[in-house]
């Protein structure tokens, strides 16, 4: 079974504050991604890694960083936290197919994070 | 514009009806994959289905069932007889050729009353 863990399920943290959310998978996968997820818009994706150091823009990536120094942990950084960043965090993985599309993601239990 | 649209927001059904939860995609790509999530109250996205684009058999799983039509763009679930353990948001998703990333619906929040 595929096992996706993230460091914290809640997290609470003052604004301005620099935020870390840690994302390990234990499957060997190559790509790695970060999504947020809010009422009514469902998931929005951050970022995402397919190769370790490597990442890429998604969506919405303003207000965040990624860093990616093993294959199995992808972090999530959040430099300056604000009050708009309280949301559900999920990280994910798949396997690198020989190319698109993307194979199947498998998710983490997610971190409610808020921002005071 | 939505690559996938889950149009309806909240369901509810009383334990043992059945439901159907619509999802439509758009897409210009011949070769895609369509997916099914479950997401219960603890949080957590459980993936149910991934469907090929060149593979549009209807698929069953115990009391859940998908129908793929590729004339219609849809990609629907159905729950047979629903039990009170399958309230949670569902998501439908899209992963195209082009691109490394899914595309979201804005899911469908199932509640099942006893």
């Amino acid at each position: 079974d595929v096992k996706v863990t993230q460091s914290s399920r809640y997290l609470v943290k003052r604004t301005g504050e620099k935020v870390f959310l840690e994302c390990v998978q234990d499957m060997d996968h190559e790509n790695m991604f970060w999504y947020r997820q809010d009422p009514g818009l469902g998931l929005r994706l951050i970022y995402f890694s397919y190769d370790v150091k490597m990442k890429e823009k998604g969506d919405i990536p303003e207000g965040y960083s990624v860093s990616r120094e093993k294959k199995e942990r992808f972090s999530l950084i959040l430099e300056s936290a604000s009050t708009n960043q309280t949301s559900m965090y999920l990280c994910a993985s798949s396997l690198l197919l020989q190319g698109p599309p993307t194979d199947t993601q498998y998710f983490g239990p997610g971190t409610r994070l808020t921002v005071l | 514009a939505q690559k996938v649209t889950q149009a309806q927001t909240e369901i509810s059904v009383v334990e043992k009806e059945d439901v159907t939860l619509d999802c439509v995609y758009e897409t210009r790509d011949t070769t895609y994959y369509l997916f099914w999530y479950k997401q219960p109250p603890s949080g957590e996205l459980v993936f149910l289905i991934r469907r090929n684009s060149f593979d549009e058999q209807n698929e069953i799983s115990g009391r859940y069932s998908w129908n793929f039509q590729k004339s219609t763009s849809s990609f629907n679930f159905t729950i047979t007889a629903s039990q009170v353990v399958d309230s949670a948001v569902y998501f439908c998703a899209l992963s195209e050729t082009t691109g490394n990333q899914f595309y979201f619906g804005t899911g469908t929040s199932l509640t099942v009353i006893p």
